[in-house]
């Protein structure tokens, strides 16, 4: 079964400098990958996924994450982060083929200081 | 917007209770999904059910269950409820089974068990 860590469970960074946030795997092959952003009191919103193709995905709102294989990660980066960006954000993981169901990480909570 | 809906938004039901939480997919989507998410466990995937069908189960205690009504809305049925029981209850939904698809969110219902 795939697995997902995120090792930082929370992230301070000042507004207008640049965020990544560490999301590793653990899975047989090449895996289906996802970033979900849930602000207060809301659902998760997908940032962007990774299938097959470029390993450098661009999303939503600014944000990229860089799928590597020899590393198993899938980090998220945005080179300016707003005050808006506060949220919780989700890796997730999903197996290629079966029932296919996203395990998702403990999620990183982002704060930005003004 | 998802185009996920969830009812009721929020409850607060006393322990032992029943209570029901509805899903409307998106349209067009065959596949809902329901999570659990609590500060413990993080997100955790209950089961998932396609075109009527339960497809896959995760960690869905037996006093829970769920089904996919012909209109493709779903209820997740909660009894004999226990304190720990209080969480935020996700819905989802992606257009098939889930291979390689996206899988969208709804807000949630916040169920809070006194």
């Amino acid at each position: 079964a795939q697995s997902v860590t995120q090792p930082d469970i929370h992230i301070t960074v000042s507004e207008g400098a640049s965020l990544e946030l560490r999301c590793n795997y653990s899975y047989g092959a090449t895996p289906y990958l996802f970033w979900y952003v849930q602000s207060p009191g809301q659902g998760l919103q997908l940032l962007l996924k990774y299938f097959s193709g470029d390993t450098l995905v661009q999303g939503i709102k600014g944000f990229e994450a860089e799928f590597k294989r020899s590393q198993s990660s899938f980090n998220l980066r945005k080179p300016s982060v707003h005050w808006s960006d506060a949220a919780e954000y989700f890796c997730a993981v999903g197996a290629r083929g079966g029932s296919y169901i996203p395990t998702f990480g403990r999620g990183t909570s982002l704060i930005v200081h003004p | 917007d998802s185009g996920v809906t969830q009812t009721p938004k929020h409850l607060i039901t006393a322990t032992g209770q029943r209570v029901t939480l509805r899903c409307s997919p998106r349209s067009g989507d065959l596949s809902v999904y329901w999570y659990q998410q609590s500060l413990d466990q993080g997100l955790q995937f209950l089961i998932q059910y396609y075109n009527g069908e339960e497809r896959a189960k995760g960690n869905i205690l037996e006093r829970f269950s769920a089904q996919q009504f012909p209109d493709l809305h779903s209820e997740l049925n909660l009894s004999s409820l226990e304190l720990g029981d209080s969480a935020l209850y996700f819905c989802a939904s992606s257009v098939d089974r889930g291979n390689g698809n996206t899988i969208y969110f709804g807000e949630g219902s916040w169920l809070t068990v006194v």
